[in-house]
């Protein structure tokens, strides 16, 4: 199975700051088949279902802020908020799509300082 | 209103089975796959199964194989997991989530989820 990991594990920001985290996997999710690279990003507030932020490495989802954006390469992920808003807080997921079975990351969970 | 609503949790002892349904409205379910994925408290996500929009395919995570079905009633809307011998470890809140057609689509529609705890 892959492995994602996830870092920091906790992430105080500061409203109106940048903020980033960093997913690695244990191998590339790279489809060198049709060049697509199967790793998205989804956010848990408190209390609420997961919701798809980035997929596909860099997609934004239906809805979701210019503010989020995903970038990387292989095996090395990265999705960054240019300007953090309260409202961004919860636990934030990589997950990788490439290959059955799916798989998450730990988590990163965000909060305000 | 598109929305995917769990039913079918409780407690349960090791060893007994249960049986998890997700309602789906407001989307052509037959259309979508659909995919179980589970969170033991205070733990991070795990996708548990898949099955393709018409049935023919499915997939799961090692840990429940074997042990759980994944199946669909598309004249009904609904998505099914039945889960047998449980343990404790597959204690949990079980969500259904769907994506588009094909089963390695990322999710964009989840459920509330519905928990399941075993024990005795």
């Amino acid at each position: 199975d892959i492995v994602m990991t996830q870092t920091p594990f906790s992430l105080p920001v500061t409203p109106g700051e940048p903020a980033s985290i960093s997913c690695r996997s244990s191998q590339s999710l790279l489809d060198t088949d049709d060049g697509s690279t199967y790793l998205d990003w989804y956010l848990q507030k408190p209390g609420q279902s997961p919701q798809l932020l980035i997929y596909s490495l860099s997609y934004r989802a239906s809805g979701v802020p210019d503010r989020f954006s995903g970038s990387g390469s292989g095996s090395d992920f990265t999705l960054k908020i240019s300007r953090v808003e309260a409202e961004d807080v919860g636990v934030y997921y990589c997950m990788q799509r490439l290959e059955f079975p799916f798989t998450f990351g730990p988590g990163t969970k965000v909060d305000v300082k | 209103q598109v929305q995917l609503v769990e039913s079918g949790g409780g407690v349960v002892q090791p060893g007994r089975s249960l049986r998890l349904s997700c309602a789906a409205s407001g989307f052509t379910f037959s259309g979508y796959a659909m995919h179980w994925v589970r969170q033991a408290p205070g733990r991070g996500l795990e996708w548990v199964a898949v099955i393709s929009y018409d049935g023919s395919n499915k997939y799961y995570t090692d840990s429940v194989k074997g042990r759980f079905t994944i199946s669909r009633d598309n004249s009904k809307n609904t998505l099914y997991l039945q889960m047998n011998s449980l343990r404790a470890e597959d204690t949990a809140v079980y969500s259904c989530a769907s994506g588009a057609r094909n089963i390695d689509d990322p999710f964009d529609l989840w459920g509330l989820g519905t928990r399941v705890t075993v024990s005795s």
